[in-house]
Formats: C-alpha cells, structure tokens, sequence
C-alpha cells in the first residue's frame, strides 16, 4: 500500500514563507501532484514533479527528492489569499498508462494578518 | 471554456435509493476518475477509467458503479446508498500520462 504523510496544520504570517513537507512510501512512484483546496471548493492544479529538484512557479515552488520519498511545497510572500489547505498526491504506475493517483489528508495553511 | 462538471451539485436522499451523480467534460479527455473527500481522511480515489469502456477500481469502489460509454462522461452509480456514503465527491479529468487532473466543482451527498 501507499503511506503518504504531511503535517495537519501550519501557521504563518501574511508576507512569511511556510514551507509544506510531504513524505510518501511508495512502489511503482511516478510522479507527485501538489494542489490548493479552499473550503468546500474544488482542488487546484499547483505544481508536478516528476524528476528530483526544484519546481518554481511564481510564489509556488516544490521541491522532489526521489530517492527520499520527499517532497516540498514552498510558498513565498504569504497572502491571505492563500489561506487553505495543500494537498500532496502520488502517482503510480499500474498496468494502464496513466496509473493511479493517491492523496495525502492536506496541510490546512493559516494565514494571519 | 474547458470544465469538469458535476450533477447535482448538493443531494439528500435515504438509504436504498438508487442514485446517478453525473461527470462531463469538455477537453477530450483519456482519464477521468471519481473521488471522495472525507474530513481527517483526504481524498481517496473511487473508480477510475482510462478510455471508453475501459474502468478500474480505486482505493474505496465498495458500493459504487461507474460506465463509460462515451469519452466525455463518466456517471457515478450508487446502487442501494447507505448513511456511510455520505460525503463529498469530486469527478476530474486528464489528458495524457503525467498530465494533472482537472476537478469538477464536487457534489455533497446526505444518505440519511
């Protein structure tokens, strides 16, 4: 089975940067997903790291370390905005091309003024 | 504009009654898959399919069905629903091998 493991909850103050790990055991990784989620709301596309290294895109970067089953979200320039919760998903390969996509329970980012 | 939709959008039914939560996207899409999301739980994969008339089952596929006939829609059947199905159920879609999935906007079932 899949063991994919991020913190709860993290608390940060809006201009701050917070960092989100992710730590998975996986076989058959290929590749791992980083989402936003407001409340009640669906998931966003953030970030995919398919290779080991850093990923940047604006405000957003994530980091992978495969042979670590390690990975990072790193938010910058903290605004309320991005107050919600970050989800880290697996992919794995299965006998179809695509595989299957598995989920961590989310890191609920706080956000204060 | 390219979307992942979902019906209805709230649902309160009992226990038993048969029930359809509708999938359909615009974009061509190869994969689609259903998923639940229950508080403490995250998202856990329910069915999924690669290409018409071809589905697998997920983490959690107890007590559900899925068809696809066409490419762009992919239903969600609970056949007899029970009160441990109540939750909230996103559909996503992608395109080729890495691509991410695209979310539809979620459906919060109620099986009382």
């Amino acid at each position: 089975g899949q063991n994919i493991d991020q913190p709860t909850e993290m608390t940060a103050t809006e201009g701050a940067i917070v960092q989100i790990n992710c730590t998975y055991q996986t076989s058959g990784f290929n590749g791992l997903f980083w989402y936003q989620q407001h409340a009640g709301e669906a998931p966003t596309f953030l970030s995919y790291n398919v290779l080991d290294g850093l990923e940047e895109k604006g405000r957003f970067s994530s980091f992978l370390s495969r042979s670590k089953g390690y990975s990072y979200l790193l938010l910058k320039e903290l605004q309320m905005k991005d107050s919600a919760s970050y989800l880290c998903a697996v992919r794995v390969l299965t006998t179809d091309s695509w595989g299957k996509l598995q989920f961590g329970a989310g890191t609920q980012v706080v956000v204060t003024p | 504009e390219a979307q992942v939709t979902q019906n209805p959008r709230y649902l309160i039914t009992v226990t038993g009654k048969k029930l359809t939560v509708t999938c359909s996207q615009n974009m061509n899409h190869e994969y689609m898959s259903w998923y639940r999301q229950d508080p403490g739980l995250g998202l856990r994969q329910i069915y999924y399919s690669m290409n018409v008339e071809v589905t697998d089952k997920g983490d959690v596929p107890e007590g559900y069905k899925v068809s696809r006939k066409e490419k762009r829609n992919f239903p969600l059947i609970l056949e007899s629903p029970s009160p441990n199905q109540t939750s909230l159920y996103f559909c996503a879609s992608a395109a080729g091998s890495g691509s991410p999935p695209y979310f539809g906007p979620g459906t919060r079932l109620t099986v009382t």
